[in-house]
């Protein structure tokens, strides 16, 4: 079936702008998480669901930083006053449930902040 | 701290080379070990797993074992193609419990024909 997809793409704010980005989990899988990728650098986690539960968010930089699955499917991470530090790749992964299954990654999302 | 050291890069071989690319970490416990690939322009792939100590988890030529005397994982194969270009990432989830993947920095690898 269809992978883990992320939209948009790529995604140029201007610094103080919000953004909002979006995942598609695949389908039935319970567990879902945000990493942040910074070029050059292995993805560092930001935040996990178990289907609409928010069970872990210390990985979250700044109350700047928000996620939302409110179905327990799509998910989004949206980011407030965005800043420069904020550019990197944004990484939404999904599992078929909880525990140390192997995580499915999407193609990611690259922001810019301007 | 829970931590994953990887073998610092860029890695450059030739054509059918033999290559190890090495990983240690910290953890309490027994975490479940991963090897994760980024080829150019595309996502994260899981490569392979163990999630026990002296498993061997193998994929495309490309194999680890899982060594908790030496808490190492570390990635090997024979004879390396030019198709194995990409960025390697060691991964592990850290302590029972905890549902987050912890990275390795990553290591570029780049094979020339």
């Amino acid at each position: 079936g269809a992978g883990v997809s992320q939209s948009p793409r790529y995604k140029v704010a201007k610094r103080g702008q919000d953004v909002a980005l979006r995942c598609d989990p695949i389908s039935g899988h319970v567990s879902l998480f945000w990493y942040q990728q910074a070029l050059g650098q292995g993805p560092e986690f930001l935040t996990y669901f178990q289907n609409e539960a928010q069970l872990d968010k210390s990985g979250l930089p700044s109350d700047r930083f928000f996620a939302e699955r409110p179905e327990g499917s799509v998910s989004t991470l949206k980011i407030q006053r965005t800043q420069q530090e904020d550019s990197a790749v944004y990484l939404c992964a999904s599992s078929f449930t909880g525990g140390r299954y192997e995580q499915y990654f999407g193609p990611g999302t690259r922001l810019t902040v301007t | 701290g829970d931590s994953v050291t990887q073998m610092e890069g860029p890695v450059t071989l030739s054509e059918e080379a033999f290559l190890t690319i090495n990983c240690t970490y910290t953890a309490t416990g027994y975490p479940s070990l991963f090897w994760y690939v980024q080829y150019p322009g595309e996502g994260l792939q899981l490569l392979l797993k163990a999630t026990k100590a002296d498993d061997k988890g193998s994929n495309k030529g490309f194999e680890a074992t899982y060594r908790k005397e030496t808490t190492s994982f570390h990635l090997e194969k024979g004879s390396v193609q030019v198709s194995d270009s990409a960025v390697y990432f060691c991964a592990f989830y850290p302590s029972q419990g905890a549902q987050k993947l912890v990275f390795g920095q990553g290591t570029r690898l780049t094979i020339n024909p």
